[in-house]
């Protein structure tokens, strides 16, 4: 089983919807949560990083469940810029990093 | 701001043959990492350094070398490569003991 566990996708969505990833982890030890969204052939850049109060950047929602060791990111009114690969990631200290395999999204015109 | 560098952009090699992933960021960070990525498994961490003078193993450390040169400039080297090396590596830094990740912009290996 792996330690972050993502649904690849792709999730196909038309421009203007709300769409809704999720990621499941394992290691009860994790201490830190991070979206990172990766383009077509290029880096992964920092999306945002998740609290378990629920955190908010513009359009993008992201949660933790700690006691169900779970993180979502909710997305609002997609662009079509959005379309990317989003990685899940869970850090247990800087040298203990985990990602995920990352869900695809294409968003529709 | 250039962030994080990394040479060269595209590698192929015969097996066998050696060769090193340059990797220098401008941002003073203390803590730098090389990845690959491959599909289906995701980015899998090869060696980090968390500070200059130091380096570690990361998961999956086989058939790999580093050296710390320096606070800017981390390098990957294959001794003597392998098809099961080919793959896409990123170099990453991040600022002490912090993982918030800042990657390089990727080299395409590939091995025949």
């Amino acid at each position: 089983r792996k330690e972050v566990e993502q649904d690849p996708g792709p999730f196909n969505v038309p421009e203007g919807a709300t769409v809704a990833f999720n990621c499941t982890y394992s290691n009860s030890a994790s201490q830190s949560f991070f979206w990172y969204r990766q383009d077509c052939r290029k880096e992964p850049k920092l999306l945002m990083s998740v609290y378990s109060s629920g955190n908010e950047d513009g359009r993008f929602t992201a949660q933790l469940n700690r006691a169900s060791q779970y993180i979502s990111l909710l997305i609002r009114d997609s662009k079509l810029s959005d379309s990317a690969t989003y990685l899940c990631v869970t850090s247990e200290g800087y040298q203990k990093v985990t990602f995920g395999i990352g869900t695809k999204l294409q968003v529709i015109p | 701001n250039a962030g994080v560098t990394q040479t060269p952009k595209f590698q192929v090699l015969k097996t066998g043959q050696s060769m090193t992933l340059q990797c220098a960021q401008d941002m003073n960070h203390n803590s730098m990492y090389w990845y690959r990525q491959d599909p289906g498994m995701g980015l899998r961490l090869i060696y980090y350094s968390a500070s200059e003078g130091t380096t570690d193993k990361g998961e999956v450390p086989n058939g790999y070398n580093v050296s710390r040169l320096n606070k800017r400039e981390f390098s990957l080297r294959l001794e003597s490569a392998a098809p099961s090396q080919t793959s896409v590596y990123f170099c990453a830094s991040s600022p002490t003991r912090n993982e918030k990740l800042f990657f390089g912009s990727g080299t395409q290996l590939s091995v025949l």
